[in-house]
């Protein structure tokens, strides 16, 4: 079974500029989650989509959103760049029926905001 | 709200020396506890968990019981390789009605020498 896939891998940006990351979720699962990893401030949480809903949200300000589609594959938007947006992009896939899952990383997209 | 308090590290330990990662939390009601490892240049990967109160999760030589009393899940293994070098995470979910998104401790990256 294919794992979760991030598109692109790395991606370089001006600050100002928008940017659309992609995650396919592992086959079947229907919940996705997305992931900020930065040195300072660690994991932290953006949102979670299951059947087209966004379910939960972390605490990033508007200017981030995601979108799921009806497939399960998932898109986040970041709208008017900041250097501080610099970041490891996680995208995780899970069934969504319960806290005991397992969440299944994407190898995660590498964003340079400069 | 919820919290993962893992050891400082870095954790530089010679081939076939003993490790332990301890990883407090805090959350109401009974959460879900993760071992997570990410390797250099990758995503994170599962590398164990238990569900309630006094399981014990095992993986790879590596061990982690879950201490509702003392609030713990200290990661160990008897004896580890040069392999083993990554950064770890510990994690939670399922508390206060977030039972899909993942709270993360800071990480702890260990280094093993031959």
């Amino acid at each position: 079974k294919a794992g979760v896939t991030q598109t692109p891998r790395y991606l370089i940006k001006t600050r100002g500029q928008q940017v659309t990351l992609s995650c396919s979720p592992i086959s079947g699962h229907r919940s996705v989650s997305w992931y900020q990893q930065t040195p300072g401030q660690g994991l932290q949480f953006l949102f979670e989509y299951f059947s087209e809903t966004q379910r939960n949200k972390g605490n990033f300000p508007g200017r981030f959103s995601g979108r799921q589609f009806s497939n399960s594959r998932s898109e986040m938007n970041v709208s008017t760049l900041e250097l501080g947006d610099s970041a490891l992009y996680l995208c995780a896939s899970s069934l969504g029926q319960g806290k005991q899952e397992t969440q299944y990383f994407g190898p995660g997209t590498r964003l340079l905001v400069l | 709200g919820n919290s993962v308090t893992q050891m400082e590290g870095p954790v530089t330990l010679s081939e076939e020396a003993f490790l332990t990662i301890n990883c407090t939390y805090t959350a109401t009601g009974y959460p879900s506890l993760f071992w997570y490892v990410q390797y250099p240049g990758e995503g994170l990967q599962l590398l164990l968990k238990a569900t309630k109160a006094d399981d014990k999760g095992s993986n790879k030589g590596f061990e982690a019981t879950y201490r509702k009393e003392t609030t713990s899940f200290h990661l160990e293994k008897g004896s580890v390789q040069v392999s083993d070098s990554a950064v770890y995470f510990c994690a939670l979910s399922g508390s206060g009605g977030s039972n899909y998104k993942l709270t993360f401790g800071k990480g702890t990256l260990l280094t093993v020498n031959p």
